[in-house]
């Protein structure tokens, strides 16, 4: 158990540039979160993924936005045109979980600071 | 309560005193409540995740208790070391959504040597 992996650690760029942001979670977990946080603030729910089927994404997040998670394995995270109120943590986390409800602790990477000059 | 709020937003202890936060969440669809400590510079690690109505757990001198009535947790810290400094979160799953977590804005917590 290697733990959920987020690349890159950090990432500054401009404003208007597209950037894109890597989870590698648990091998035997089905489920994926990713998670924005900002400084004095809990973490706030993106999307999350069930296998490869994105089954719930946030309102909060605009068309800018966009997740995948092929096969089931790894998940990226895709900002498009790049605003200064991006500039966050976003959080990957894992779990394995069946049916309804989130009742087994999820499983967080270290995140990925995006910084937009 | 529409939110997950925590209180107090921040606080201060001497080495070897005992303290304690709450977690205010909405009581209707309740189905878990999970408590995390994030320490700077490394990832949220979680506490507990707690179901039932009246539940207690411990993990070494933390121990959490539960309340879905009226839709409060308390977390307790026994004897507190300067290395439980961190961030202390808590994230209620339920209400319309099943697929997600919503957080507080957590606790921080710095024990001073």
């Amino acid at each position: 158990d290697t733990g959920v992996s987020q690349n890159p650690r950090h990432k500054i760029t401009k404003r208007g540039q597209n950037v894109t942001f890597r989870c590698d979670p648990i091998s035997e977990h089905n489920r994926l979160y990713w998670y924005r946080q900002t400084l004095g603030q809990g973490p706030e729910f993106l999307t999350y993924f069930q296998n490869e089927a994105q089954l719930e994404k946030s309102r909060l997040l605009s068309d800018r936005f966009s997740a995948e998670r092929p096969k089931g394995s790894f998940s990226t995270l895709e900002i498009q045109r790049t605003e200064q109120g991006d500039s966050a943590m976003y959080l990957c986390a894992s779990s394995y979980g069946v049916g309804q409800g989130i009742n087994q602790p999820q499983h967080f990477g270290d995140g990925t600071r995006l910084s937009i000059l | 309560i529409l939110n997950v709020e925590q209180s107090p937003q921040s606080l201060h202890v001497q080495e070897g005193d005992s303290t304690n936060f709450t977690c205010s969440f909405p009581s209707s669809n309740f189905y878990a409540l999970h408590w995390y400590r994030w320490e700077t510079a490394k990832s949220p690690e979680a506490l507990f995740v707690m179901t039932l109505n009246g539940d207690e757990k411990k993990k070494g001198r933390i121990s959490a208790t539960l309340n879905t009535k009226e839709g409060y947790s308390y977390l307790y810290i026994k004897g507190s070391q300067p290395e439980d400094s961190a961030t202390y979160l808590c994230a209620s799953a339920g209400g319309t959504s099943y697929g997600k977590l919503t957080f507080g804005q957590g606790t921080i917590l710095t024990v001073h040597p």
